[in-house]
């Protein structure tokens, strides 16, 4: 079992939709939580990070971390065409030196 | 503020023969990672660098990859020789420091894309 699932995608959506992009996890011992969004051939680029559970919110942005389900989520409100991009999620814990990362979910938003 | 620097952006060689990727991290970032991210999936940690020193190198396929960065500032991830399987994006990042919440902040380069045939 792979330490970190994420739905491959490809995800099409209408320009102003919500969209939610899920991760699942194995590890319980995982404290932090990322999620980066990658363009086509360009380096990931941090979005939101969460530590331990709860929400955290940043403009059409909301993180939400379900440690008793082992399950992370990335809400965008208001979707549009510049989100078009690959959404990764990456997990660490609290005493570990290296990034697990999802495989990624692609997502296009539709004018 | 500048962002990581990688290069070459592309590289295409041959199986067995030898290539180097250099990367010069966000200035005063103590912290360098190289990832190497295959077609559709998530980048895999190779190497991190703390100032000049390997914090993790576990997953660093040694008996062909090798990595430096002497001075604590830019870095070189040598492959020799490649083989087909090592074809994907070579990731360069850097964090301000070693502590929680730097290592969460990595800003990451461009990428170095490699094809070996």
């Amino acid at each position: 079992q792979k330490e970190v699932e994420q739905d491959p995608g490809p995800l099409s959506v209408p320009e102003g939709a919500i969209v939610s992009l899920n991760c699942t996890y194995s590890n319980s011992a995982f404290q932090y939580f990322m999620w980066y969004r990658q363009y086509s051939r360009k380096g990931p680029e941090l979005l939101m990070y969460t530590y331990s559970s709860g929400n955290k919110e940043d403009g059409r942005f909301t993180a939400q971390v379900d440690k008793s389900s082992k399950y992370i989520s990335l809400f965008i409100r208001d979707s549009q065409p510049s989100d078009s991009a690959t959404y990764l999620c990456a997990m660490d814990t609290n005493t570990g030196n290296q990034f697990y990362f999802g495989t990624g979910t692609s997502l296009t938003v539709i004018p | 503020e500048a962002g990581v620097a990688q290069s070459p952006r592309y590289k295409i060689i041959e199986k067995r023969q030898s290539v180097a990727f250099w990367c010069n991290p966000i200035s005063g970032h103590a912290t360098l990672y190289w990832y190497q991210q295959i077609l559709g999936q998530g980048p895999k940690l190779l190497i991190q660098f703390q100032n000049n020193g390997v914090v993790d190198d576990s997953q660093l396929p040694k008996d062909r990859f090798s990595a430096e960065r002497l001075k604590g500032v830019d870095s070189t991830l040598k492959i020799q020789p490649a083989k087909l399987e090592d074809s994907a994006v070579y990731l360069c990042a850097s964090s301000l420091g070693y502590s929680r919440g730097d290592q969460e902040t990595q800003y990451f380069g461009p990428g170095t894309r490699l094809l070996v045939l």
